[in-house]
């Protein structure tokens, strides 16, 4: 079975530029959460794709979005970057929502610069 | 909303020293409770859950136990080794399936 896998794993991007992260959920898997990680805090919620349904949204401002593919990958857009969008983003691929546990993938690092 | 909070700043301690690290949380239910382990440049790993109060979650020689009356799920080892350096989150799964976590508390295990 496979694990979670996200790409790019690094990305420098400028202030004000468009970005597309990708994620491809584990086997078996239906659900996908994104969350943002600055350095040395927690990760945050951003929202989570359920049967390529949006499922849930965190406190993100809407130039995040996300999309859902049948075949249950992910991508997470963020328009407008800003120096603050700078971290590291996970995904985590779930079964039914989360019910069954997360895997969570390693990562895109994003620097805005 | 729903949020876990961990103890305050880096933990330092020698190879085969008892680890703790403190984790209370705030929920309007009853949450199922988790820690996950970060290793340098990697994503996150689960290491342990409880889904109920009393419940006691153990791997790798880590434990907690999910305390309803005092709201927390302390995370214990007995023994640490230099491998287990990484940083640890405690993280709660709300009434919406999301995941709130923890800041997260470096651990270094010194030989």
């Amino acid at each position: 079975e496979t694990g979670v896998t996200q790409s790019p794993t690094h990305l420098i991007k400028t202030r004000g530029q468009q970005v597309t992260l990708r994620c491809s959920s584990q086997s078996g898997h239906n659900t996908v959460s994104w969350y943002q990680q600055a350095l040395g805090q927690g990760p945050q919620f951003i929202f989570q794709y359920y049967r390529e349904e949006e499922n849930g949204r965190g406190n993100f401002p809407p130039r995040f979005s996300g999309l859902q593919f049948p075949n249950y990958s992910s991508e997470l857009n963020v328009n407008a970057l800003e120096l603050d969008d700078s971290a590291l983003y996970l995904c985590a691929s779930s079964l039914n929502r989360g019910n069954y546990g997360y895997t969570f993938g390693s990562g895109t690092r994003l620097t805005v610069v | 909303g729903d949020s876990v909070t961990q103890m305050e700043g880096p933990v330092t301690l020698s190879e085969e020293a008892f680890l703790t690290i403190n984790c209370t949380y705030t929920a309007t239910g009853y949450p199922s409770l988790f820690w996950y382990v970060q290793y340098p440049g990697e994503g996150l790993q689960l290491l342990l859950k409880a889904t109920k109060a009393d419940d006691k979650g153990s791997n790798k020689g880590f434990e907690a136990t999910y305390r309803k009356e005092t709201t927390s799920f302390h995370l214990e080892k007995g023994s640490v080794q230099v491998s287990d350096s990484a940083v640890y989150f405690c993280a709660l799964r709300d009434g919406n399936n999301r995941l709130a976590f923890g800041k997260g508390n470096q651990v270094v295990v010194i030989p």
